[in-house]
């Protein structure tokens, strides 16, 4: 089974800073990676699939990258709602969908 | 409006059995394989089960293979998750989802609580 890491485990930015979240695979996932976003006391949302292509509906500053084991994901200027805690999940090699451990992204 | 309204969560013994239902409307049920993925309290996405569209194929994570039966309804547009053998690390709030193996939609999930 592919063990899936995120780092860091909280990220501390202020309203308008960038932010960078990563996302390391056991082996290689291609490019068979998904990012959700999960605010306090709701469902997940999906973000991007495909390491780098964003789900409908959502804004631009959410973007992907990477292949392989290493991922990124990037907020280029976070909003008062972006304020959540992010997964990554890969499912190249799937069953099962392992997801990271995620990262939580709070108010600096 | 796509909407996933899970059901049938609460609280079960261990050794139990609970099953859990998810109602879906706004889309075009038959066209979508399903997911369903928990979260223990306080921490992450644990998957657990999918079906394909139509239901011929199925799939199930290690930790709850052999005690869990995910199947569907398409008539009812509803999917089902049915847990036997209840542990109390089965505990957690439970997501129904559209698509598999990526989670493109989420119900607002059911909380199942096993314990004595």
């Amino acid at each position: 089974e592919i063990v899936m890491t995120q780092s860091p485990a909280t990220l501390s930015v202020s309203p308008g800073e960038r932010a960078t979240l990563f996302c390391r695979a056991s082996q290689s996932v291609s490019s068979g990676l998904a990012w959700y976003q999960q605010k306090p006391g709701q469902a997940p949302r999906l973000l991007i699939y495909g390491a780098s292509t964003r789900a409908t509906g959502i804004p631009a500053r959410f973007s992907g990258s990477g292949s392989g084991t290493e991922f990124t994901l990037t907020i280029s200027s976070l909003q008062s709602e972006d304020f959540a805690v992010y997964y990554c999940q890969q499912y190249n090699q799937w069953p099962p969908g392992t997801f990271g451990g995620g990262t939580k992204v709070e108010i600096k | 409006e796509v909407q996933l309204v899970e059901s049938g969560g609460g609280l079960a013994q261990p050794g139990g059995s609970l099953r859990l239902s998810c109602a879906a409307s706004g889309l075009t049920f038959t066209k979508h394989a399903m997911s369903w993925v928990r979260q223990a309290p306080g921490k992450g996405l644990e998957w657990v089960s999918a079906i394909s569209d139509h239901g011929g194929s199925t799939y199930y994570a290690d930790s709850v293979r052999g005690r869990f039966t995910i199947s569907r309804d398409d008539s009812k547009n509803t999917l089902y998750l049915q847990m036997n053998s209840l542990r109390v690390e089965d505990t957690a709030v439970y997501y129904c989802a559209r698509d598999s193996p990526i989670c493109t939609f989420w119900g607002q999930g059911t909380l199942v609580t096993v314990s004595s």
